[in-house]
């Protein structure tokens, strides 16, 4: 079983419709991070949260440190938010490292 | 503005050759890594950096090597590439640990191929 598991893998939603993808973990974490791929391969850092919530324009990210979850949410989804999102995990021991979920695939259609 | 750059965009190569793939960072950043992804497996990492001629190797190191001579470059080496190489690779690096997290940054990544 792997240490932070996404879901959906996959997510096709029309455009305007509100998205939520969910990330749990199993280990001990200092911090979670939300990235976003976009075709060609380029990684960028949405958030990094320790507790609580965060928000930057249509993306908001949650995290229960309690029930070991985080998610990710898109309001009023537009075809530009096409891409695959990815959880990662600071460990607690070798805090350096990210350990990452599989990604989940979003396409937005028009 | 905070940059990684990666040598090529796509390559392909041949079974048996060597290979390398480098990675240069801007931000004097003291950590840096090497991913490779491929679908329905995510992000495993091969190898990293924490400092100049200091590595460590991650999940997946079998097959590659590593090399970093000067604090802004890390190079990734296939000493003999075989197919089962051929996957996307991407370099990130980030600064010391803070407040024990730290955020990365990638590289645009490199698509091998190998034939």
């Amino acid at each position: 079983k792997n240490e932070v598991e996404q879901s959906p893998q996959n997510l096709t939603a029309q455009e305007g419709e509100f998205i939520t993808i969910n990330c749990s973990y199993s280990v001990g974490i200092s911090a979670l991070h939300w990235l976003q791929q976009h075709p060609g391969g380029g990684i960028v850092s949405l958030f990094m949260l320790s507790s609580g919530k965060k928000k930057h324009g249509r993306l908001i990210a949650t995290i229960n440190i309690q029930e070991k979850h985080s998610s990710l949410h898109i309001t009023a989804s537009h075809p530009r938010d096409s891409a695959v999102y990815i959880c990662a995990v600071s460990i607690i021991q070798g805090a350096q490292k990210l350990v990452f979920g599989q990604g989940t695939r979003l396409t937005i259609n028009p | 503005d905070v940059k990684v750059t990666q040598s090529s965009r796509y390559l392909v190569k041949r079974t048996g050759e060597k290979v390398f793939l480098e990675c240069v960072q801007d931000m004097d950043h003291e950590n840096m890594f090497w991913y490779r992804q491929d679908p329905g497996l995510g992000l495993r990492l091969i190898y990293f950096s924490y400092d100049v001629k200091m590595k460590e190797k991650g999940d997946i190191p079998e097959g590659y090597s590593v090399s970093r001579e000067k604090k802004e470059r890390f190079s990734l080496i296939l000493e003999s590439a075989s197919t089962n190489q051929t996957s996307m690779y991407l370099c990130a690096s980030s600064p010391p640990l803070g407040l024990n997290y730290n955020e990365q940054f990638f590289g645009p990544g490199t698509r091998l191929t190998v034939l």
